[in-house]
Order: C-alpha cells, then sequence, then structure tokens
C-alpha cells in the first residue's frame, strides 16, 4: 500500500509568482485536505476536496485554489505569492466522512523571497 | 469557532523522565482528539486518540485521557526515549453533522528533546 505522497519537497518563488503543488493520495482514499504549516505554528485548514469539487475551506483567501483529479490526486495552486506563504503545505488523504482518519504526506517546504 | 491550546515549549528532559505536555481546547459540540507526531523532516503521524469523554487514548507508551470537564487532552508518558525527540501536537475534530467535514483544528506544537 503506497502512502501519501508531495511532490516537490522543496520550492523556491519569489514574490507575485504562482506555485503548483502536487499530493498523490493513499491507495483507495477519495478525500483530500491541504493545510498550512508556518515556522513554529500548527498546521492550518486551506481546503478539501472530494469528488473534484472543493468541500471545505479555511480561512484562506481566493488565491489559494486547488484541483482533484479522477483517480483522486490533488493540486494546491497559490497566486501572487507573498512572503507570508512560506511554510510547510501538507496534503491529507481519507476516505469520505468527518470521522474517518487522514494521513498525511511528508509535506512540501515553499520559500518565498 | 474552535482553538487548541498547548502547554508553552520547549520541552527537554532527560531519558527515563517522566514526561507531560498539557493541551486544552475550545469546541461546540462533543469533538474528537487527537495527538500527532512529527518527526525531523517528516509529515503529521497520528500518536492516538479519543472520541468521547473519559476515552483514554494509547500508543508507545503514551496515554491521554479525553477530560470534557476541564476541556482538557493532556498527553503523558512515564519513561521517555531519546527516539521520542519529536514536535507534538494536540488536535480536535469535530463531529459529524452540519457544515462538518472533518477539518482538523490544530495546537501550536511543543518542541520535545530527549537527552542521553
Amino acid at each position: 500500500e503506497t502512502g501519501v505522497t508531495q511532490s516537490p519537497t522543496h520550492l523556491i518563488k519569489t514574490r507575485g509568482q504562482q506555485v503548483t503543488l502536487r499530493c498523490s493520495s493513499q491507495s483507495g482514499h477519495n478525500t483530500v485536505s491541504w493545510y498550512q504549516q508556518a515556522l513554529g505554528q500548527g498546521p492550518q485548514f486551506i481546503f478539501q476536496y472530494y469528488r473534484e469539487e472543493e468541500n471545505g475551506r479555511g480561512n484562506f483567501p481566493p488565491r489559494f485554489s486547488g484541483l482533484q483529479f479522477p483517480n483522486y490526486s490533488s493540486e494546491l495552486n497559490v497566486n501572487a505569492l507573498e512572503l507570508d506563504d512560506s511554510a510547510l503545505y501538507l496534503c491529507a488523504s481519507s476516505f469520505h466522512g468527518p470521522r474517518n482518519e487522514q494521513f498525511f504526506g511528508p509535506g512540501t517546504r515553499l520559500t518565498v523571497l | 469557532g474552535n482553538s487548541v491550546t498547548q502547554m508553552e515549549g520547549p520541552v527537554t528532559l532527560s531519558e527515563e523522565a517522566f514526561l507531560t505536555i498539557n493541551c486544552t481546547y475550545t469546541a461546540t459540540g462533543y469533538p474528537s482528539l487527537f495527538w500527532y507526531v512529527q518527526y525531523p523532516g517528516e509529515g503529521l503521524q497520528l500518536l492516538l486518540k479519543a472520541t468521547k469523554a473519559d476515552d483514554k487514548g494509547s500508543n508507545k507508551g503514551f496515554e491521554a485521557t479525553y477530560r470534557k470537564e476541564t476541556t482538557s487532552f493532556h498527553l503523558e508518558k512515564g519513561s521517555v526515549q531519546v527516539s521520542d525527540s519529536a514536535v507534538y501536537f494536540c488536535a480536535l475534530r469535530n463531529g459529524a453533522g452540519g457544515t462538518s467535514y472533518g477539518k482538523l483544528t490544530f495546537g501550536q506544537g511543543t518542541i520535545l528533546t530527549v537527552h542521553p
């Protein structure tokens, strides 16, 4: 059974640029959630995708957007990058339903200069 | 809204010492409570969980009891090892119903360092 994988591992961008982060869910999982973990902080929920649609969203601006594909993998897109977007971005996959355990990937470290 | 507060860190202990990391929460309804661990360079791993009041979650020698009367879920271990050095996160998740979709709300994390 393959766990949750994320790519790339590290990424450096400059202010104003756009970035795409990718996540492959664990085998059989149909729901993907994204979290932002700033340095020294706990993860914060960005949004969740199920059946290729956004299923819930945290307190993040519209320049944070996502996609889910038929194979349940997902992308997180961030436009007009700001310095404060520098963080570890974590993807978690699960079966659909609020009681199901979320399994986390290793994360993508984004640095915005 | 939901929130989780963890004790200020970091925590530094000698091997075989007793560990307590405090966690309190604010939530509506009857949340499930979790402890996650993050080792250097890795993602989050679920350490233990409790889904209702007075439940005790346990794993790898770690324990935490869901205390609704004090809205707490403190993590304890009787004898820590160097390999327990990591960042520990307390988290909650609201139950089913309404607009709930299982999002996790995390505390700020506590860095634990265990010396030989």
